[in-house]
């Protein structure tokens, strides 16, 4: 039973459209992050909501639009896809307390072409 | 701000070598310190953490970190090195909201 859960694992789409990915976690968690990752692989968060609230919004354009219907899920809409915006997006989940570990999804790789 | 530093961005050692991947940390309050793992194609996976506990801190599948506070280190080791330990390892901070500061990682390969 996978604790963190996204879809699409892959996602090929062309400039200009719009897409969306999902993310559940099942293990009770209050707070869901999004992470980018680059073509040389660092990492760097995005957005985190706390029990359905936007906490963390970290300069992110604002084609890109989290979405948290509940605790247990957030998507991540991008509209009007740009050639950058091709990476490795990770959802996570953890307790918001800093002493916690975040658990990691498989990951979706976006390649816009 | 806090911020994490890997030294090398790729290590190569041989089987049965001992791994060494070193991380240097940043932070205006006490750290809680992580090291994670990613196999290719995957998410990452917990390797062990840092939370003040205790300094020596032992993990999964043989990996083990010690926290240097006057050194401001938090280096991963492992006595011997497997073939499945081939991976990118990253070390990260724990910041504002409970999010992840990570570094840049390092990419170990492990030679037969």
């Amino acid at each position: 039973d996978t604790a963190v859960s996204q879809t699409p694992k892959y996602l090929v789409t062309q400039m200009g459209n719009d897409k969306s990915i999902k993310c559940e976690q099942n293990l009770g968690h209050d707070t869901m992050y999004w992470y980018k990752q680059d073509s040389k692989k660092f990492l760097k968060i995005m957005f985190s909501y706390n029990n359905k609230e936007l906490i963390i919004n970290e300069t992110v354009p604002n084609r890109f639009s989290p979405k948290s219907p509940d605790k247990a899920h957030l998507n991540l809409h991008i509209n009007s896809l740009e050639l950058g915006d091709s990476a490795v997006y990770f959802c996570a989940s953890s307790q918001i307390r800093a002493d916690t570990e975040a658990f990691f999804g498989q990951g979706t790789r976006l390649t816009v072409v | 701000a806090q911020s994490v530093t890997q030294l090398g961005s790729h290590v190569s050692v041989s089987e049965g070598a001992l791994v060494l991947l070193r991380c240097n940390y940043s932070s205006s309050v006490p750290p809680y310190l992580f090291w994670y793992v990613q196999y290719p194609n995957q998410g990452l996976q917990l390797l062990l953490k840092y939370t003040s506990a205790a300094t020596l801190v032992k993990g999964i599948n043989g990996f083990e970190a010690e926290f240097k506070k006057s050194e401001t280190s938090f280096h991963l080791t492992k006595p011997s090195a497997h073939m499945s330990d081939a991976a990118e390892y990253f070390c990260a901070v724990s910041g504002k909201g409970g999010k992840l500061i990570f570094g840049q990682g390092t990419e170990l390969s492990v030679k037969p």
